[in-house]
């Protein structure tokens, strides 16, 4: 199956300080590419939606100022999270559609923020 | 509002046996429902899915029902392998199949052992 790449797969970083993660379709064009967050042992929520070349649109109570989106290629989509707190420690996770097929989704292998 | 919900937080069950996991939903709407087995630390890798145009669909020893009056789904494996201890989560998306918005479920850690 396709590949989809996060960097780095865990960060520790201070207080007020911003974390940019990458995430990468290895083997396919994604035109379109989602960013989840999980907090210990609760459900994967979707925090933005990116398509390649336009805004981001995000979910509702998620701060599009906080968490900057940029899906700048087909292949790349970055997610920074600007002066960060250690409430938005969390398991960061992307995934992206396979312009080639209709129903394939495939989702990176996440990263782990933490903050101090 | 949790739209998925997966009820059991965890299920345990002997190497061999079968594996029953459940999933509701809320929201009519759906129209495209997936399960996905995530191991700690590592992203969720897809297993199988439905569309609501069905109620049943077999992939090997993964068979997901899906009972839309009841707006309840289910995964079932069968036999259980001890590599099938994951958390699984059920996921519902619209409009799209696997390449819209996904909804997901809280997750059920199921234990499979030898």
């Amino acid at each position: 199956g396709a590949v989809v790449s996060q960097h780095p797969s865990w960060v520790i970083c201070k207080s007020g300080t911003s974390v940019k993660i990458e995430c990468r379709s290895l083997d396919f064009q994604a035109t379109t590419m989602f960013w989840y967050r999980q907090f210990p042992k609760q459900s994967l929520m979707l925090m933005a939606t990116s398509n390649e070349g336009s805004k981001a649109t995000y979910e509702q109570g998620v701060e599009k100022d906080k968490f900057l989106i940029n899906h700048a290629s087909l292949t790349l989509s970055t997610l920074t999270v600007t002066s960060a707190h250690p409430e938005d420690s969390s398991f960061y996770i992307c995934s992206a559609r396979d312009g080639s097929h209709t129903d394939t989704q495939y989702f990176g292998p996440g990263t782990r923020l933490t903050v101090l | 509002d949790q739209q998925v919900k997966q009820n059991s937080p965890s299920l345990s069950v002997q190497e061999g046996r079968i594996s029953i996991l459940n999933c509701d939903y809320t929201n009519s709407m759906f129209d495209y429902f997936l399960w996905y087995k995530k191991y700690p630390a590592e992203g969720p890798t897809f297993l199988i899915s439905i569309s609501s145009i069905k109620d049943k669909n077999e992939d090997g020893r993964f068979t997901v029902f899906l009972n839309k009056s009841a707006k309840h789904l289910s995964l079932h494996i069968v036999p259980s392998q001890p590599g099938d201890s994951a958390v699984y989560f059920c996921a519902a998306t619209f409009g799209s199949g696997n390449t819209g918005k996904l909804i997901f479920g809280q997750g059920t850690t199921l234990q499979v052992k030898p």
